[in-house]
């Protein structure tokens, strides 16, 4: 069984850096194929993917965010992080992790969230 | 970028009825990577169907998927009470992926 749990800062200032980490078992990022992504929901809104990485370390960012996201892995403590800069509170929001497969598309199955605010 | 639409916005239906909803893309779609999910309030999104057509594990044969190029559709073909909830559809291409706005499926 698959499972993932994300966790980091509930609150974070403006211009600050958030850094949350995605701890996942049921699987190993070693396998090839295997990927792991990062989706955003703000409040009330859509879902918005971020970032994915491969287990041969290939990393894939959203156009819009790419310049204030980084996404690494540590295989051996099966966690992935996502680092995102210059945070500013249109940045609130639910973060989740999840599962992908590469060639797939899709992503299955998610973490439960973690809600970060960005305010002052 | 791929923009998916949504529609309609909010369906208002019945427990045993129809529901049809739509995923528009604004430029043709693979259809080995279109996704829908099922968001509850307060939970993640849960994976219903997969590459257009395929129900994930667990998911009811009452929830299907259909379409192709630009458009897609879910229908779930007797609402039940647990059925009520946001829909989205999901494509990936060009290492990217877009999700659609979301439909909310409430209970008239």
């Amino acid at each position: 069984q698959i499972t993932l749990k994300e966790s980091g800062p509930t609150l974070v200032k403006p211009t600050q850096t958030l850094t949350l980490t995605c701890t996942f078992s049921g699987f190993s990022l070693s396998t090839s194929g295997v990927g792991v992504g990062w989706i955003r929901q703000p409040p009330g809104k859509a879902l918005e993917w971020l970032a994915l990485i491969y287990w041969n370390d290939d990393k894939r960012y959203s156009p819009s965010l790419k310049s204030r996201l980084t996404i690494t892995k540590d295989t051996s403590k099966n966690q992935v992080v996502l680092t995102m800069t210059n945070m500013d509170p249109v940045d609130t929001a639910t973060y989740y992790c999840a599962h992908s497969a590469a060639g797939t598309g899709w992503f299955d199955p998610w973490g439960q969230g973690t809600l970060v605010t960005v305010s002052s | 970028e791929i923009v998916l639409t949504q529609s309609p916005g909010t369906l208002s239906l019945s427990p045993g009825e129809r529901a049809t909803l739509s995923c528009r893309a604004s430029q043709s779609v693979s259809s080995s990577y279109l996704a829908w999910y099922q968001q509850k309030p307060g939970q993640a999104p849960r994976l219903l169907i997969y590459g257009a057509s395929s129900r994930a594990t667990g998911i009811p044969d009452r929830f299907s998927g259909s379409g192709s190029g630009t458009d897609f559709t879910l229908t779930i073909s007797r609402l039940e009470p647990e059925d009520f909830a946001v829909y989205y559809c999901q494509q990936y291409g060009s290492s990217r992926y877009t999700f659609g706005q979301g439909t909310k499926l409430e209970i008239k």
